[in-house]
């Protein structure tokens, strides 16, 4: 089926290291995102990309940092840097009709980070 | 800048009752898209609605319905006749128009919804 798939569901880290947070699609989307989501607010754009090689910056990006070397795949680092770390992380994705962005995001399922 | 306002964080209901979640929204584009995506206990959310700016026309799909109106920058949403299953957390979403733009969509805080039997 297609889809996105995250991963870890779940993830652990200490204090000062470094987390890559992974997002595939099979969809055969052009653009990804990234969004953080905290407890009682709603999802804030961190990062996204609408093609291979390109991405920019979304509100949040301080302390985060992204690739998208291939179609399918816009991991996610969440660095050492990022002062509050702990969230639920989803990635998204959309798809293009006549060569408009429709609007509809397609999300995974997410990724709740805990910074210990 | 876009902002998008759900006043109602929480809202309890027993099934069958019908409810409706407000959304109030900011822009200073004359073309944009205003979204409801519903997030169930499993985390990921599910695309209900898309609307652009230029269609006023009230929508209804099944038990579910919404009401856009430019003059108040509003698009509410309303679930009839509720069902347990439709417990979860709602978000309004709003996005510019341009297609430079991509969907870099604009969230509310979101609405949890929950529905007693």
């Amino acid at each position: 089926d297609g889809g996105i798939t995250q991963s870890p569901k779940y993830l652990f880290r200490k204090e000062g290291q470094n987390v890559t947070l992974s997002c595939e699609q099979n969809l055969n989307h052009d653009a990804m995102y990234w969004y953080r989501q905290d407890p009682g607010q709603g999802l804030r754009l961190i990062y996204y990309s609408q093609i291979v090689n390109d991405f920019q910056k979304g509100d949040i990006a301080e302390g985060y940092s992204v690739s998208r070397e291939k179609k399918e795949s816009f991991p996610l680092t969440v660095t050492s840097a990022q002062k509050n770390p702990t969230a639920f992380y989803l990635c998204a994705s959309s798809s293009r009709d006549r060569g408009l962005h429709t609007g509809e995001l397609f999300f995974g399922e997410g990724s709740r980070l805990t910074v210990l | 800048a876009q902002k998008v306002t759900q006043a109602q964080t929480e809202i309890s209901v027993v099934e069958k009752e019908d409810v409706t979640l407000d959304c109030v929204y900011e822009t200073r584009d004359t073309t944009y898209y205003l979204f409801w995506y519903k997030q169930p206990p499993s985390g990921e959310l599910v695309f209900l609605i898309r609307r652009n700016s230029f269609d006023e026309q009230n929508e209804i799909s099944g038990r579910y319905s919404w009401n856009f109106q430019k003059s108040t920058s509003s698009f509410n949403f309303t679930i009839t006749a509720s069902q347990v299953v439709d417990s979860a957390v709602y978000f309004c979403a709003l996005s510019e128009g341009r297609v430079a733009a991509g969907n870099k969509l604009t969230f509310g805080g979101g609405t949890r919804v929950l529905v007693k039997p």
